[in-house]
Formats: structure tokens, sequence, C-alpha cells
């Protein structure tokens, strides 16, 4: 298995744009979560699916963020508009709920200028 | 509300010695406890967990964690550290649908 694949590895963006993160999550797990990670706030987590629908919000900076899961394969993290303080990396993650373990993707570095 | 707290922000151990990396929870019942490494760049890996069962377990990297319950503590450690050990070291707990990640601890093994 190639493990939680996010794509773009690295995104510039000039404030005002929108962004769409993307990730694919391993085969077979059935839960799949959104983390941000900033030096000031350290690792947040916005939002967790299971079995493709969201669970927990509760992690949703505000209303430009929004995320979506239309299958057990894909989700997407967007962000419209976009703001310098929303320059972070952000990671993937999915799960196996029968062992509990959290499997994380190599992350989006988001620089908005 | 549950918790994790690691009280160390920085350790650092010289080369061959044994080093501890600390956590402690905040929940009440029967948590499940995990340790996570992030290098460089990387997204987070997995390095063991506690369900159930032997208060001590062994892990990826010759790691291993005790579970101490009175004192709500799950402190990672190694034998005898190596420099490529050096990287950032995150507990974490799961308890009723919820994971808690704690802030992290940055370890840097000296040569």
């Amino acid at each position: 298995d190639a493990g939680v694949i996010q794509s773009p590895r690295h995104e510039v963006t000039e404030m005002g744009q929108e962004v769409t993160l993307r990730c694919k999550p391993i085969s077979g797990h059935n839960s799949l979560f959104w983390y941000r990670q900033t030096m000031m706030r350290g690792l947040e987590l916005l939002i967790y699916f299971n079995n493709n629908v969201p669970i927990d919000d509760s992690g949703m900076p505000e209303d430009r963020f929004s995320a979506k899961m239309p299958n057990a394969s894909f989700s997407t993290l967007k962000i419209q508009p976009s703001e310098p303080r929303d320059s972070a990396v952000y990671f993937c993650a999915s799960r196996n709920d029968l062992t509990y373990e959290q499997y994380f993707g190599p992350g989006t570095r988001l620089t908005v200028t | 509300a549950q918790s994790v707290a690691q009280p160390e922000d920085q350790v650092n151990v010289a080369e061959g010695n044994p080093l501890t990396v600390k956590c402690t929870y905040s929940v009440s019942g029967n948590p499940y406890l995990f340790w996570y490494v992030q290098y460089p760049n990387r997204g987070l890996q997995f390095l063991l967990k506690y369900i159930t069962g032997d208060n001590l377990v062994k892990g990826s990297y010759g790691f291993e964690a005790e579970f101490n319950k009175s004192q709500t503590s799950f402190h990672l450690k190694k034998p005898s550290a190596l420099v490529s050990d050096s990287a950032l070291y995150f507990c974490a707990v799961y308890y009723g649908q919820n994971f808690v990640f704690g802030p992290g601890t940055r370890l840097s093994v000296l040569p």
C-alpha cells in the first residue's frame, strides 16, 4: 500500500484565492482526519469523517474552510478565500477502526502571500 | 474534557544514554494511548499504543512506553538513544470518538 497520499505537496497562493487540498486514504480505512500544524498552535484537528460522513467539524476555523469526502478513497479540504494566517502544513490521516492507529500523509505546505 | 500534557518542550540526551519523554493525560475511564514521531518535513508516524493488557508496551525502533494508571502517565522510553532518534514526539489519547494529541516534545540526541 502506498500509504496516505496528499496533493499538492506545496502550494503558494495569493490572498483571496481558492485553495483545494486533496487526500487519498489507505484502502480499507474507515476514518479520515484533516489536521493543521503551525509553530504557534501545534497540531490541530480540523475535521473527522467516519464512513465518508463528517462526524466532528468543530475544529474548522471558520466558514472559509470546507471539507468533503464524496467516497471512501478521496477527500478534499477547501479554503475560499485564503488568507495569510491560513499558512500552515495540512495533514490528512486515515485510521483503521479496528486498531485505532492513525496513518498520516506527508502533508501539504500552504503559503498564502 | 480530556487532555494530554507533555511537560517538556525539549529533551536533550547524549547518544547511548537512556531517554524518557513524558506524557500525562486527563481522561476518566480507560483511555487508549499512543505515541507518534515526526521527522523534519514528514507526517507523523505511529510508534506504539496501549489499549489493554501489559502495562509495558514495545514499539518501533526500540521504543517502549509504560502505562501507569495511578499516575495517569504514559512515558516513552528507550534504553540507548541514537542521534537518528532526534525528532518531535507526540503523545495522544483516544477516548470516546475523540483523538487528542499533546503539544509535542522535541528530542535532541547529541553525539
